[in-house]
């Protein structure tokens, strides 16, 4: 099964931007990335690479370049600190990668 | 507002059947296309399990396809995971989860999961 790989970690200062790959087989457009805090189920931030969900902060965006997937959230604020999971679908299945997490 | 709400016992036996309901308020469930489980370990992270049609139709993770089975029950707007020959691996948090329903372009992002249950955590263990 194909992977996605994202860093263990990322950190940043309030107010700095930061940027969390998630490189391997998302070659199409089917790219979605999650939020989840600890002990609360994912919370879907982007999907189809770039589109955010109603209710969704703008500060987040997606990007892609080649087989890989970008999600910058600028302005960082206390409240990003969590897990971030990026999901795309290939081969008839959803692959996860590993998770980021997000110490600001 | 679409909510899920997964049910089913804690712990399971080895060798046994995890068996999960998802009960769906706020839409009915024919009203919708697909309707997905997806798992959570620390070791490894989420895993998809697979999704269901209102219909039966189903679609599921290779890896899993000799021993899981999804089924919906419309009469009660639920759908349900079974899961045999359970090990260890198998000890996990199980989500069930709705794509998302994009208005402004009418398509339906079925593996974009805009809508999650709060997670049930089964443990497999004697």
């Amino acid at each position: 099964q194909s992977a996605l790989t994202q860093p263990a970690s990322v950190s940043g200062s309030p107010g700095q931007s930061i940027t969390i790959s998630c490189s391997g087989d998302s070659s199409d457009s089917s790219v979605s990335w999650y939020q989840q805090h600890p002990g609360k189920a994912p919370q879907l931030i982007i999907y189809k690479v770039t589109n955010r969900p109603s209710g969704v902060s703008h500060r987040f965006s997606g990007s892609k370049s080649g087989t890989t997937a970008s999600l910058t959230i600028s302005g960082l604020q206390a409240e990003d600190e969590a897990h971030y999971f990026c999901s795309s679908y290939t081969v008839r299945t959803v692959i996860f990668g590993g998770g980021t997490k997000v110490t600001v | 507002q679409v909510q899920l709400q997964e049910s089913g016992p804690g712990l399971v036996k080895p060798s046994g059947t995890l068996s999960l309901n998802c009960s769906v308020s706020g839409v009915p469930i024919v009203a919708t296309t697909w309707w997905s489980w997806v798992r959570q370990t620390p070791g490894k992270g989420l895993e998809w399990l697979g999704d269901i049609y209102h219909t039966g139709l189903t679609n599921y993770n290779a890896s899993l396809r000799s021993r899981i089975t999804m089924s919906t029950d419309v009469s009660k707007n639920q759908f349900s995971l079974e899961l045999t020959s359970v090990t260890a691996a198998d000890t996990a948090v199980y989500y069930c989860a709705r794509g998302l329903w994009d208005s402004d372009t009418s398509t339906y992002f079925r593996y974009a999961f805009q809508f999650w249950g709060h997670g049930t955590e089964v443990a497999v263990s004697s």
